[in-house]
């Protein structure tokens, strides 16, 4: 069946230094690939979304490219802020019907 | 934009009791979710609506939980019987998917269970 695996945190980084978050995906066909971030205290929200195969979705400063090739899309920003910690979760979506999500991957960021 | 909103936000219970979860999504929103997460786990999937459709149901899902879409607005989740496995944080989620849609999900705050 259609899944997600993300790299297990934390992830612990200095104010301004590279961040990746590696995720991969297991799915029949070629779903739409989304990064949704988790703040302390609030809701999911999406950071941003590939809907085919080689797309990059942006926001905020943070990237990911839809790799069909190696079934991944893993998460990418230059320069991280301390007020980037938050959980980060890696979802598909095959359809926009059912969306199935990763464990999750805490960042913090120290200053 | 008023968002997703769930109530109540913490809801401690006794096992055996019933408890009832409320989302109201955003307004013009089709599409309806419900959502599982346990802590440092991912949301799981539970079940969606489409309009006051149930369109989909996880096989994870008992028998003592049922949710309901009445009118195609708001949405509730009862838990009959709870058991200490249902402590967990209860999500729900919005999207539309006509109109120009993209489909994507808009989450709530969540509902806490605690059951004792």
């Amino acid at each position: 069946g259609d899944s997600v695996t993300q790299m297990e945190g934390p992830v612990t980084l200095s104010e301004e230094a590279f961040l990746t978050i590696n995720c991969t995906y297991t799915a029949t066909g070629y779903p739409s690939l989304f990064w949704y971030v988790q703040y302390p205290g609030e809701g999911l929200q999406l950071l941003l979304k590939a809907t085919k195969a080689d797309d990059k979705g942006s926001n905020k400063g943070f990237e990911a490219t839809y790799r069909k090739e190696t079934t991944s899309f893993h998460l990418e920003k230059g320069s991280v802020q301390v007020s980037d910690s938050a959980v980060y979760f890696c979802a598909l979506s095959p359809n926009f019907n059912k969306f199935y999500f990763g464990s999750g991957t805490k960042l913090n960021v120290k200053p | 934009d008023t968002g997703v909103s769930q109530n109540p936000r913490h809801k401690i219970t006794k096992r055996g009791q019933n408890v009832t979860f409320r989302c109201d999504p955003i307004s013009e929103h089709n599409r309806l979710y419900w959502y599982r997460q346990t802590l440092g786990q991912g949301p799981e999937f539970l079940t969606y609506f489409q309009n006051e459709a149930q369109l989909e149901k996880s096989r994870l899902l008992s028998d003592r939980f049922s949710a309901e879409r009445p009118k195609g607005s708001f949405s509730t989740l009862e838990i009959q019987r709870t058991e200490q496995g249902d402590s967990a944080m209860y999500l729900c989620a919005s999207s539309s998917t006509s109109g120009g849609g993209t489909g994507e999900l808009f989450f709530g705050e969540g509902s806490r269970l605690t059951v004792l």
